[in-house]
């Protein structure tokens, strides 16, 4: 069955530097999103996107964020100058046409932010 | 931000028996719903849905049962098997692209 995959699994970055997730959503899906989940908390949607721009974000989807899809395969989400804060599990996911239907997630990458 | 909640963070039932997780949102506007599924170490697995013109439904095991005046849905799982042990977040949108999720329910199911 095709998935959704994230890397790396675990990264680890100084605070202040700029870290990169990477996300290859489900081939023929066209949807796709990310969300994170700060240990012990809720998962939390931080942004959409579709045809090469953002559908929707959340709050927490500052200026400090931005997501990209440099080709025709990957998705990635960009944190420049990272927080303590930021610490958290990332999770890609991807739906083949978007809106009310089951998003297939990718089994995250853990962000630890020294 | 507490729009959706699951109440009970954790569950133990005995293998056979019915598993029964509970949630419970505050936005009149959400009208689609899901469960997920999720183990340690993996991301959430996509187990059942339920929209808001529907007041329950199933497949194989699973049912999904919605109260729209109660703002309350509820997850059943019969028989509850050992491989069900996992823990079960519910989700919820208005918009069907930005989801809301409760806490998880930790259900542990004894052989």
């Amino acid at each position: 069955e095709p998935e959704v995959t994230q890397t790396p699994s675990h990264q680890v970055t100084q605070m202040g530097q700029e870290v990169i997730l990477r996300c290859v959503p489900i081939s023929n899906h066209l949807y796709f999103y990310w969300y994170r989940q700060i240990l012990g908390q809720k998962v939390e949607f931080l942004v959409s996107f579709y045809n090469n721009e953002i559908s929707e974000k959340s709050e927490i989807f500052d200026d400090q964020f931005s997501v990209e899809r440099p080709d025709g395969s990957n998705f990635t989400l960009k944190i420049r100058s990272t927080k303590l804060e930021d610490s958290a599990m990332y999770f890609c996911a991807s739906t083949p046409q978007g809106l009310r239907q089951p998003q297939h997630f990718g089994d995250g990458t853990r962000l630890s932010i020294l | 931000d507490q729009q959706v909640k699951q109440n009970s963070p954790s569950l133990s039932v005995q293998e056979g028996r019915i598993s029964i997780l509970n949630c419970d949102y505050t936005n009149s506007m959400f009208d689609y719903f899901l469960w997920y599924k999720k183990y340690p170490a993996e991301g959430p697995t996509f187990l059942i849905s339920i929209s808001s013109i529907k007041d329950k439904n199933e497949d194989g095991r699973f049912t999904v049962f919605l109260n729209k005046s109660a703002k309350h849905l509820s997850l059943h799982i019969v028989p509850s098997q050992p491989g069900d042990s996992a823990v079960y977040f519910c989700a919820a949108s208005e918009s069907g692209n930005q989801f809301y999720f409760g806490t998880g329910t930790s259900l542990t199911v004894i052989p």
